[in-house]
């Protein structure tokens, strides 16, 4: 079992609707959760950080969060086609500093 | 959020030969810096983890000896690529956390080993 599970997509969702990406974790521990996007040939960029359960917003962006269920989400609302990317899901370990990476949702929005 | 800069963000280099690769956090104190390799269209590869005056710990199956990693101060980490080889060629990317909880980006490195 992966240690970061994500779709790898292609998520296509038309412009303005809202794309809802997953991701799933092993370690019953972590504590620290994040989203990053990828443009092609770029690094990653941070987008939302999340640590207790529940939502937390940031403008067009919402992480969700359920330990108990090891799911963590991230809904972007009024998808524009400037949101197309791909999505990593990282997960702090319980113990050290290290990011554990998942695979990354490749978002496409269709203009 | 903080500034991570990489450089040099683009680096060709002939086979057999080394390659230094810069890792600055320009904003803040770096105790520890991480450094990844993600080849097309797959996820990062996290290399190895190096804190600031101690010898960096590599992930398994990731040769010390090939990839040289320095943080001799909190603002500056580098990875030597020694003897390259072109199976080498790929993107790497550091980055850098301050406080322990969020990790920053820098640019990244595409380094092609012809």
């Amino acid at each position: 079992q992966k240690e970061v599970e994500q779709n790898s997509g292609p998520l296509s969702v038309p412009e303005g609707a809202i794309a809802s990406l997953n991701c799933t974790y092993s370690d019953r521990g972590s504590q620290s959760f994040f989203w990053y996007r990828q443009y092609s040939g770029k690094s990653p960029e941070l987008i939302m950080s999340i640590y207790s359960n529940g939502d937390k917003e940031d403008g067009r962006f919402t992480a969700q969060l359920n330990k108990a269920s090891q799911y963590v989400s991230l809904l972007i609302r009024d998808s524009q086609p400037s949101d197309s990317a791909t999505y990593l899901c990282a997960v702090k370990a319980s113990s050290g500093d290290k990011l554990t990476f998942g695979t990354g949702t490749r978002l496409a929005v269709r203009p | 959020g903080a500034v991570v800069s990489q450089h040099p963000s683009r680096v060709i280099c002939k086979s057999g030969t080394s390659v230094k690769i810069e890792c600055r956090s320009l904003d803040f104190q770096a105790t520890t810096m991480f450094w990844y390799r993600q080849f097309p269209k797959q996820s990062l590869m996290l290399m190895a983890t190096s804190n600031e005056g101690s010898k960096a710990t590599y992930e398994q199956g990731v040769e010390k000896d090939k990839f040289l990693i320095n943080h001799a101060s909190l603002t500056l980490s580098t990875l030597t690529v020694t003897s390259a080889h072109p199976e080498d060629s790929s993107f790497y990317i550091c980055s850098a956390s301050g406080d322990g909880t969020e990790a920053f980006f820098g640019q990244g490195t595409r380094l092609t080993v012809v």
